[in-house]
């Protein structure tokens, strides 16, 4: 069975800071890698996600995410934070026959103005 | 867009009733339907795999008999809470996907209350 790790639990960083989230993945066969974002309040919504060809993968937002499969990592990172980047960021991996899709514990970041 | 519908967004129930929740996909035919559990800011739970005309599959340690999950049509998935204590109070989430390369699409989530 697949399962995720987020290592930053909470991350505070100034506007104009760059910011490199860490995902690590356990899984023997193929993945599919996803990063989402909860806004407060507010419901899930996908950032980028990766499926095959170019590890380097970007989304919305500004972000953009290197699929290392050697270091089962798929890092999420952005060059310059915005203050509405403050949110709730949480990887997730699916793969195997049953397709499920399992969330990492997320990573809490704060911008500050 | 693909999208998936959740209702209702918000429920009040009393200890010892039955609380459904549905999950439609709008615009596409879901074969696979995952039910998710929020606490608080912690991460999304996953409880159980559904596909259409079968017996969902359950995540360790999540009670079948409580959580009745039901897909009995591709557009179409109903959690059933049992017999709801406060302790299952919580923020649930679906998720439908139609096949792997599809990725993934999420309701809004119902926030539940038992009083």
């Amino acid at each position: 069975a697949q399962s995720v790790s987020q290592h930053n639990h909470h991350v505070i960083l100034s506007e104009a800071a760059s910011l490199e989230l860490g995902c690590n993945y356990s899984y023997g066969g193929t993945v599919n890698l996803f990063w989402y974002v909860q806004y407060p309040g507010q419901h899930l919504q996908l950032l980028l996600k990766y499926f095959s060809g170019d590890p380097l993968v970007k989304g919305i937002k500004g972000f953009e995410a290197e699929f290392i499969k050697s270091k089962f990592s798929f890092n999420l990172r952005k060059p310059s934070v915005q203050w509405s980047d403050t949110a709730e960021y949480f990887c997730a991996v699916s793969g195997g026959a049953t397709n499920k899709l399992i969330f990492g514990t997320g990573t809490l970041l704060a911008v500050q103005p | 867009g693909a999208v998936v519908s959740q209702h209702p967004s918000r429920v009040i129930c009393k200890s010892g009733t039955s609380v459904k929740i549905e999950c439609r996909s709008l615009d596409f035919q879901a074969t696979t339907m995952f039910w998710y559990r929020q606490f608080p800011k912690q991460s999304l739970m996953l409880m159980a795999t559904s596909n259409e005309g079968s017996k969902a599959t359950y995540e360790q340690g999540v009670e079948k008999d409580k959580f009745l999950i039901n897909h009995a049509s591709l557009t179409l998935s109903t959690l059933t809470v049992t017999s709801a204590h406060p302790e299952d109070s919580s923020f649930y989430i679906c998720s439908a996907s139609l096949n792997r390369d599809y990725g993934y699409t999420f309701g809004s989530g119902t926030r539940l209350t038992v009083v």
